[in-house]
């Protein structure tokens, strides 16, 4: 069965620069949502898109965007990064129309800021 | 507001033992349940869902949780534990799908299966 894929997995910049994480998921799921987990953390909510549109939005600093798709595949932008945002990123993906909101996560990226 | 709280922080056991990892949680609206596991360097994978219905809920690798209203809790269990099952297992709560859906984990019960 389809997974959810993330690109890169593994990623290195140096502070202030930008990164791009990018998402596809699951095939007919309309909902994305991002999370990020620290070293030794549990994952924290960022960003959700319904239908592509914002749905919900959690402890996402201002240097950060994401949108989503007209294909519904998401891209979380990171600019001016720094130390602290090293972590593992990770993007679910839910069915359309899940009152459950069962949620089926990707591998993650996992960033490194140098 | 919702949250998950995982008593343990650390469990070691032994090999075939059986295992509980503790998860209770606070929530003013009916609740969807999940219990995570992350296997070193990985990803999260569902072990299994609590959403209506019976309160025991069986998932993959053997293991299966009881939901308790009364005392807010959603353990995990497994009778007899792998080396395999060695992991970090994260229990989560769902908020409502209509007011945004994201998960709530709890800060993680890292497993440590010894031979």
């Amino acid at each position: 069965a389809a997974g959810v894929i993330q690109s890169p997995r593994h990623l290195i910049k140096e502070k202030r620069e930008t990164a791009t994480l990018k998402c596809y998921p699951i095939p007919r799921h309309d909902t994305v949502y991002w999370y990020q987990q620290g070293p030794g953390q549990d994952p924290q909510f960022l960003i959700s898109f319904y239908e592509k549109m914002q749905s919900d939005k959690g402890s996402i600093p201002d240097r950060f965007s994401a949108q989503q798709f007209s294909d519904y595949h998401s891209e979380l932008n990171m600019s001016s990064l720094e130390l602290g945002d090293s972590a593992l990123y990770f993007c679910a993906s839910s069915p359309i129309a899940s009152p459950y909101n069962e949620q089926f996560f990707g591998p993650g990226t996992r960033l490194t800021v140098l | 507001a919702q949250s998950v709280t995982q008593l343990d922080s650390q469990v070691p056991v032994f090999e075939e033992a059986p295992v509980e990892l503790r998860c209770n949680y606070s929530s003013s609206v009916s609740v969807y349940l999940f219990w995570y596991v992350q296997y070193p360097n990985q990803g999260l994978q569902l072990l299994l869902k609590y959403l209506s219905g019976s309160t025991l809920v069986k998932g993959i690798n053997g293991f299966e949780a009881e939901f308790n209203k009364s005392q807010t809790s959603f353990h995990l269990r497994k009778p007899s534990v792998h080396i395999s099952d060695t992991a970090e297992y994260f229990c989560a709560v769902s908020e409502p799908y209509n007011q945004g859906g994201k998960l709530i984990f709890g800060q993680g019960t890292e497993l440590s299966v010894k031979p």
